[in-house]
């Protein structure tokens, strides 16, 4: 049963502090895709890869922000360090380039206090 | 942003009558799709209909798009309890850039 994993499913953390976000794609999928969705802003595309190649992280906050794919099953979105404003859910999906679906985890419900 | 926006933000029917959502977007695509997202949960792919096309079926969905206007539709007949979850447009830019809509968020009443 194919599917895109994220851990961890939830996290809270204190102002300040490091996240990390991590998320592995289905396998044989060459792009990956980060989210991030809140109530007042909707999904936003923070970062999005290609055959482990960042292609596009411009929806993302650079100062504080990073996201990484050390290989083919890992893909990795930092936060450090972390505020309130962050307290969002993020997603990762995954899909094969020009492709017709794109496969979504669970989420990653991050609260930030 | 390139981000499409949907309307109605949020519709409430009751079961067996037909829904309808739309959606807008700003540049040309490649594609157009649909996802559905029940409450808490990831985004799930209903449906795509391709730049070139101006109407697509799959069961009780009916999706059509109009690159003139640069707009959208999906229709859900005969609606059921079990629709009700929130239902967001994307659009494909390049090949492998995917925005999404604001969403819909459809109650489907007993």
């Amino acid at each position: 049963d194919a599917r895109v994993t994220q851990t961890p499913r939830h996290k809270v953390t204190e102002m300040g502090q490091e996240v990390t976000m991590r998320c592995q794609p289905i396998l044989g999928h060459n792009t990956v895709f980060w989210y991030r969705q809140t109530m007042m802003q909707g999904l936003e595309l923070l970062a999005y890869f290609r055959n482990r190649a960042p292609l596009d992280d411009s929806g993302m906050p650079k100062d504080r922000f990073s996201a990484e794919m050390p290989d083919a099953t890992l893909a990795t979105l930092k936060i450090q360090p972390s505020e309130p404003r962050d307290s969002a859910v993020y997603f990762c999906a995954s899909g094969f380039q020009g492709y017709t679906e794109a496969f979504f985890g669970q989420g990653t419900r991050l609260t930030v206090v | 942003s390139q981000q499409g926006e949907e309307d109605p933000q949020a519709l409430s029917i009751q079961e067996g009558e037909n829904a309808t959502m739309n959606c807008s977007y700003k540049t040309s695509i490649n594609n157009l799709q649909w996802y559905r997202q029940n409450s808490g949960r990831g985004l799930v792919h209903l449906i795509l209909i391709r730049s070139n096309e101006r109407e697509k079926h799959s069961g009780r969905l009916r999706v059509t798009l109009d690159t003139s206007k640069k707009s959208s539709s999906l229709l859900i007949t005969a609606s059921r309890a079990a629709d009700t979850a929130s239902y967001f447009c994307a659009t494909l830019y390049n090949t492998d850039k995917l925005i999404f809509g604001t969403g819909t968020r459809l109650q489907v009443f007993p």
